[in-house]
């Protein structure tokens, strides 16, 4: 989920294990979402997104879940591997409105086990 | 395609000293932006461009000054550099109102 002061929550999973990352958005004028990945050092990398006329998703290995009732968006990554360890942002944007600015939520360290 | 690139990836600077950090796309998009990235302060926008000659302020603009002369790039200045900014910068850029694609980051240090 999104993270409080200077820690970012860490969901830790063993290598072929379904992961799911949660995200409690803020607008409920937003209509678009996104997930991104960050790899240490490295810049985040898109991943999968969604629209609100969408409640469910699906891309290679990851489906986003959306659900507007209670501000809620959902990455799952089925059979995890060594390589999906990284940071997970969600972001959000009222794509119609006046401003449509991503505002990011505070990221979800993924770890994963061999 | 290279998509976002950032010059440089690493600089240090003393207090007061000025710099600029360069951003490229070669997608021909036309939104650009311009973040900061702190240790659990998620992304923050600095400034943005939506085309070519524009510019906008975004969430934290104070003490950077930003340029959009050509549409490929994005410029973003420190005009007197403080330990505060001390962060890694990351440029993106878009079609639209829609999906980011980032840069590598530059990973700058203030003393």
């Amino acid at each position: 989920g999104e993270s409080v002061g200077l820690h970012l929550p860490t969901l830790s999973v063993q290598e072929g294990d379904n992961s799911i990352i949660n995200c409690a958005y803020s607008n409920s004028a937003s209509d678009y979402f996104i997930w991104y990945k960050q790899e240490s050092g490295k810049g985040p990398q898109f991943i999968i997104d969604i629209r609100s006329n969408m409640d469910k998703r699906q891309g290679q290995r990851v489906t986003v879940l959306l659900n507007k009732t209670v501000k809620h968006l959902s990455l799952q990554i089925a059979a995890t591997q060594p390589g999906d360890s990284a940071v997970y942002f969600c972001a959000e944007t009222d794509y119609g409105g006046s401003q449509g600015n991503l505002i990011f939520g505070k990221g979800t360290k993924l770890s994963v086990k061999p | 395609n290279a998509g976002v690139t950032q010059t440089p990836k690493f600089r240090v600077l003393k207090t007061g000293q000025s710099m600029t950090l360069l951003c490229a796309q070669d997608m021909n998009h036309e939104y650009m932006y311009w973040y900061r990235q702190d240790p659990g302060m998620g992304l923050r926008l600095i400034h943005y461009s939506v085309g070519e000659g524009t510019t906008a302020k975004g969430e934290v603009p104070d003490g950077y000054n930003v340029s959009r002369l050509k549409k490929q790039n994005f410029l973003l200045g420190l005009e007197s550099a403080a330990p505060s900014q001390t962060s890694v910068y990351f440029c993106a850029s878009s079609w639209g109102r829609d999906t980011q694609y980032f840069g590598p980051g530059t990973r700058l240090t203030v003393l």
